[in-house]
């Protein structure tokens, strides 16, 4: 599975847009990228994941580049609740490493 | 329940002993993964199944860890021996296992919520 890296930390202010970065530049053509994040003791939670298209849903959206190397996480209107780790991972079968992720932190 | 279930959610034991923590996935899930998450840290791959084998055992720390799973289903964690470094929370997830390849594959995992393991 492909190494990803996302920055340790970041902040964002209450109601707006928390664009989180992921690397992911060694990414095969069949590995998927996937994010879930993971609010303080409990276990992580699934967010999106995708192939090559940009995808959204009721959580967030995710923005994949064209060639693949890098992608975006977005929380449209962030909150408190969305403080947490935020962890990319690009996988392919059934092997999910999960990297230190991004601890994400929402200011009022 | 609808979701991962793990048991015990909470186990102090002494160093030497043995623990078995239990992991109960959803129900027709036919992957199993275990990872560990100690203090402030992320989460250490251990072992995944597809059905009842364990095609990657490559995150089992030591031979003192071990996992087995029947029946497709309840799968059981041991630490034989225990050491103060094998504190952590142990979590287990399940998925369907539906790795199509190339096309549009439903790989999310489910987690529990962890059985915290404090060895004294």
């Amino acid at each position: 599975d492909a190494k990803t890296t996302q920055p340790p930390s970041m902040d964002c202010a209450e109601g707006r847009a928390a664009n989180l970065p992921c690397n992911h530049s060694t990414i095969s053509g069949n590995e998927y990228v996937y994010w879930y994040r993971q609010i303080h003791s409990q276990g992580p939670q699934y967010i999106i994941h995708g192939l090559k298209n940009n995808e959204t849903n009721e959580m967030a959206s995710l923005i994949i580049t064209e060639d693949r190397k890098s992608s975006t996480l977005i929380l449209p209107h962030a909150t408190l609740r969305d403080t947490a780790v935020y962890y990319c991972i690009a996988q392919y079968g059934q092997n999910f490493v999960f990297g230190p992720g991004t601890r994400l932190s929402v200011l009022p | 329940g609808a979701g991962v279930s793990q048991s015990p959610s909470n186990k102090v034991t002494e160093k030497g002993k043995d623990v078995e923590l239990r992991c109960d996935p959803i129900s027709g899930h036919t992957a199993l993964y275990w990872y560990r998450q100690s203090l402030g840290q992320g989460l250490e791959f251990l072992i995944y199944f597809q059905g009842n084998s364990a095609p990657d055992k490559s995150g089992l720390p030591s031979d003192r860890f071990s996992a087995e799973r029947t029946g497709g289903s309840v799968s059981t964690l041991t630490i034989q021996r225990t050491q103060q470094e094998d504190s952590a929370v142990y979590l287990c997830a399940s998925s369907l296992g539906r790795f199509l390849g190339g096309s549009r594959q439903s790989g999310e995992l489910f987690f529990g919520e962890g059985s915290r393991l404090t060895v004294l």
